[in-house]
């Protein structure tokens, strides 16, 4: 079945670490994105990207890094320079863009 | 920058009741998007509103986009506990490719 995957579902880290999340999506869409949701609130935009190779900042990228070297994979890199990182972060992708979002389970970042 | 409000924030109903989320803007939109998310899950898209105007129906649920593309609402006619979970509108301007989400409407089922 085509879809978006999410890993880990759940992260715990220690303040100062650096914590990668997974998204992989066999869905062949060209656009992918990252969002931050904290609870009882909307979606903000961390990244996105278009087309492989190129990625843009969206409402709140600092302290957040991404990569997009293939179609299918779009990383997230939660820095230690992330001031508040314990959120819901939501992966998601579409055909054109922006299109119509197909989402990811998500991940659950944790800082102790 | 630019910024679609959606109201209320939390609307509570006995089942069998209806319900309504209303989005928006100062300026003209492109066209507005609806998703559900179930409390503890991921949002999902429901439906992409185009037109001034428009309405499309899926069973119980009526969705509007204004005439002058500046609202939109999304009514649930006879809710039930499926229904439970924080709709959201999300938009895009002609002058910015970005969506922008709403804040999200949390519908909450009285027990």
């Amino acid at each position: 079945d085509g879809g978006i995957t999410q890993s880990p579902k759940y992260l715990f880290r220690k303040e100062g670490q650096n914590v990668t999340l997974s998204c992989e999506q066999n869905l062949n869409h060209d656009a992918m994105y990252w969002y931050r949701q904290d609870p009882g609130q909307g979606l903000r935009l961390i990244y996105y990207s278009q087309i492989v190779n190129d990625f843009q900042k969206g409402d709140i990228a600092e302290g957040y890094s991404v990569s997009r070297e293939k179609k299918e994979s779009f990383p997230l890199t939660v820095t230690s320079a992330q001031k508040n990182p314990t959120a819901f972060y939501l992966c998601a992708s579409s055909m054109g863009f922006p299109g119509e979002l197909f989402f990811g389970e998500g991940s659950r970042l944790t800082v102790l | 920058g630019q910024q679609v409000m959606q109201i209320p924030q939390y609307q509570h109903v006995q089942e069998g009741e209806d319900f309504t989320t209303y989005c928006n803007s100062s300026t003209t939109l492109s066209n507005i998007q609806w998703y559900k998310q179930r409390p503890g899950g991921h949002p999902v898209f429901l439906i992409q509103l185009v037109k001034s105007g428009e309405v499309k129906k899926q069973k119980r649920l009526t969705f509007q986009f204004g005439e002058a593309k500046k609202n939109s609402s999304l009514h649930i006619t006879a809710t039930q506990t499926t229904d439970v979970g924080t709709y959201f509108c999300v938009s895009r301007w002609d002058s910015n490719y970005q969506l922008i989400w709403g804040a999200g409407t949390k519908l909450i089922i009285k027990p």
